[in-house]
């Protein structure tokens, strides 16, 4: 199992719109659209943002949005506030024959300038 | 609402035994769901360990399978991580988390993370 890919670093003005790649292959998130994206604050847990590729959990707000394309899943933000300035993780089932057989990305950090 | 609270030695020696447990409040583990621990060396990524189920069914990520045991006590509410033979690559924020979806793939909530440092 191979980390996923992501960018190291992205960056946007309060009130624009940024996206998170998350590259995997087709052995991941090309074949199941099971991505999942985590919020993390300095010295913070991760924190839920989006499963199952799209579906937002309770509480999260809805400027925060998943999508698929091939092997490549994406986080977007729109309506960047200074809060969401975080590291954000993405996570995908692998594919195996293990029950959470999954793969993080390296995580992106998120620079609301 | 559902807490996971993990707790243990924040320091271990080479070659010695990491043990971690995680305490859940405001649910019964034996209600359902799978419960796992994620790591994450400092300044790193998060690294997936294992999911434990209620009844004790176990899945380990291949990587570590060779030296982690997760274990389960419901009468406590509590599940627990076993990592024999650390080396200093093992140092990490370790967390706790309930497992989601029909593969085990997405983690809510999380615990706050214990700092482990493997070190003589």
């Amino acid at each position: 199992q191979s980390a996923l890919t992501q960018p190291a670093s992205v960056s946007g003005s309060p009130g624009q719109s940024i996206t998170i790649s998350c590259t995997g292959t087709s052995s991941d998130v090309g074949t199941y659209n099971l991505v999942s994206w985590y919020q993390q604050h300095p010295g913070k847990a991760p924190k839920l943002m989006i499963y199952e590729g799209s579906k937002r959990p309770s509480g999260v707000s809805n400027r925060f949005s998943g999508s698929k394309s091939g092997n490549t899943a994406s986080l977007t933000i729109s309506g960047l506030q200074a809060e969401d300035e975080a590291d954000y993780y993405c996570c995908s089932y692998a594919g195996s024959s293990t029950f959470g057989g999954v793969v993080f990305g390296g995580g992106t950090k998120l620079t609301v300038l | 609402q559902v807490q996971l609270q993990e707790s243990g030695p924040g320091l271990v020696k080479p070659s010695e035994t990491l043990s971690l447990t995680c305490t859940v409040s405001g649910y019964s583990i034996s209600s359902g769901y799978y419960w796992g621990w994620i790591r994450q060396p400092p300044g790193k990524g998060l690294e997936w360990i294992g999911n434990i189920y209620y009844s004790g069914t176990t899945y380990y990520n291949p990587s570590l399978k060779s030296r982690v045991t997760i274990s389960v006590d419901t009468s406590k509410n509590q599940f627990s991580l076993k990592l024999s033979s650390v080396t200093a690559a093992d140092t990490a924020v370790y967390y706790c988390a309930r497992v989601g979806g029909s593969y085990g793939n997405w983690f809510d909530p999380w615990g706050q993370g214990t700092l482990v440092t493997v070190s003589s």
